[in-house]
């Protein structure tokens, strides 16, 4: 349903830590994951996915974590910069159908 | 080139009117959907289609119709506006089965209702 009474979640780091988003997901029959970033007026953005096969994904400055035992998604931003300031969510997709489904997302600020 | 665009961007409208939010995509996948962003950033998908199948989710009221003139483009099309819609919809694309499920997102248009 709606986020009604909901607020988006903040973190603020500073230019050059690592940066971790967590995302709980809901439905142990999920077996694909992604990230996403969205910047302010654009569109969602593909970041990196993961098989529910894998525990662990590596890209470029990004990793993404899953444990299934407890049905926890994490995204490890190293070197955060200012241009990775955005709102990011996760998103998990299962069987019939292979919907996605968005979790509420997390506001990430960096300062310069 | 842009891979998923969506016209208006912006679109304001009385309570009541009807009106039309259009995707196009160039990447040659089979399936699309529309999603709403409410002002809290919530992403709620609303349909995805391809040309074999419409997938409604159950809480979209029947006033939301998709219309697909052909596999590239999905159009949502929304009747007897309320002040509720107000939010920003998203029309995505994919081609499940490639490696990836992953969506490809448009721009959004900001719909707003007065």
């Amino acid at each position: 349903g709606e986020s009604v009474g909901l607020h988006l979640p903040t973190l603020s780091v500073q230019e050059g830590d690592n940066s971790i988003i967590n995302c709980a997901y809901s439905n142990s029959a999920s077996d694909y994951f992604i990230w996403y970033k969205q910047e302010s007026g654009k569109g969602p953005q593909f970041i990196i996915d993961i098989r529910s096969n894998m525990d662990k994904r590596q890209g470029q400055r990004v990793t993404v974590l899953l444990n299934k035992t407890v049905k926890h998604l994490s995204l490890q931003i190293a070197a955060t910069q200012p241009g990775d300031s955005a709102v990011y969510f996760c998103a998990e997709a299962h069987p019939p159908g292979n919907q996605f489904y968005f979790g509420t997302g997390t506001s990430l600020t960096v300062i310069p | 080139d842009t891979a998923v665009s969506q016209t208006p961007k912006y679109l304001v409208t009385q309570m009541g009117n009807d009106k039309s939010i259009k995707c196009e995509q160039n990447l040659g996948h089979d399936t699309m959907y529309w999603y709403k962003q409410d002002s809290k950033k919530f992403l709620k998908i609303m349909f995805s289609y391809n040309n074999k199948e419409l997938i409604i989710n159950e809480t979209v009221p029947n006033r939301f119709s998709p219309k697909s003139p052909d596999k590239a483009h999905l159009n949502l099309h929304i009747n007897s506006l309320e002040l509720g819609d107000s939010a920003v919809y998203f029309c995505a694309s994919s081609q499940p089965g490639v490696g990836t499920d992953t969506q490809y997102f448009g721009p959004g248009t900001r719909l707003t209702v007065l």
